[in-house]
């Protein structure tokens, strides 16, 4: 398809299981993000991926969380040893990776994470 | 406060009337979006402004970098455009988001 693809689109796991969402980016875009949207706090940044530069892991929650970009294209954002708190939806978007960030952000339907 | 602050939280429009929505940030931004997510859907970006205005059929987006304030217009409103409406400015490799505003266009 054209747009950014997610999987899965629900996940429902137990508390302190380890879960893993993917992110399939458009075709040519470098730049990647991961979000997180919470009920009753709106959308938060997670981590961004531009080309091959190290990724800003400036809004990752806490160190059970993780990603990687593989070949420059699909992300996989790691959640380890889930929490209650981690239920949201992820949204993962893609963009061409203008410099200075003017670019429009392609956002994917999300992953709705619930953990019991 | 929020560094990116919208109003109103809540709008509920007959259709045709015209709307606003505002959002205002409080610290140097390289570009303000506007974004969209209807119930149960996935978010559109709408507007990517760094400077002045865009207008894109109905909806017009404009912004004042010296006063930290942008402004969402819809013109002739319709239900289809009753959906969440999200304020978000891009810092370094981030967007920070607004709270969002949920319009309500009745027919």
């Amino acid at each position: 398809g054209a747009g950014v693809s997610q999987s899965p689109s629900n996940k429902v796991t137990e508390k302190g299981k380890d879960v893993e969402l993917r992110c399939d980016p458009i075709s040519g875009h470098t730049a990647l993000y991961w979000y997180r949207q919470s009920l009753g706090q709106g959308l938060e940044f997670l981590i961004y991926f531009q080309g091959n530069s190290a990724p800003d892991k400036s809004g990752l929650p806490s160190d059970r969380f993780s990603a990687e970009r593989t070949g420059g294209s699909v992300s996989t954002l790691t959640i380890q040893r889930t929490q209650q708190e981690d239920s949201a939806v992820y949204l993962c978007a893609s963009s061409l990776g203008l410099t200075g960030g003017t670019d429009t952000q392609y956002f994917g339907p999300g992953t709705r994470l619930t953990v019991l | 406060k929020n560094e990116v602050e919208q109003s109103p939280q809540n709008l509920t429009a007959q259709e045709g009337e015209f709307i606003t929505i505002n959002c205002s940030y409080s610290v140097g931004i390289s570009a303000l979006h506007w974004l969209q997510q209807h119930p149960g859907g996935g978010i559109v970006s709408l507007f990517m402004l760094s400077s002045g205005k865009k207008k894109h059929g109905r909806l017009i987006a404009t912004i004042n970098i010296q006063e930290k304030h942008s402004s969402l217009h819809i013109t002739a409103s319709h239900p289809r455009d009753s959906a969440v409406y999200i304020c978000a400015v891009r810092r370094g490799n981030k967007l920070v988001f607004g709270a969002g505003t949920i319009l309500r266009v009745k027919s």
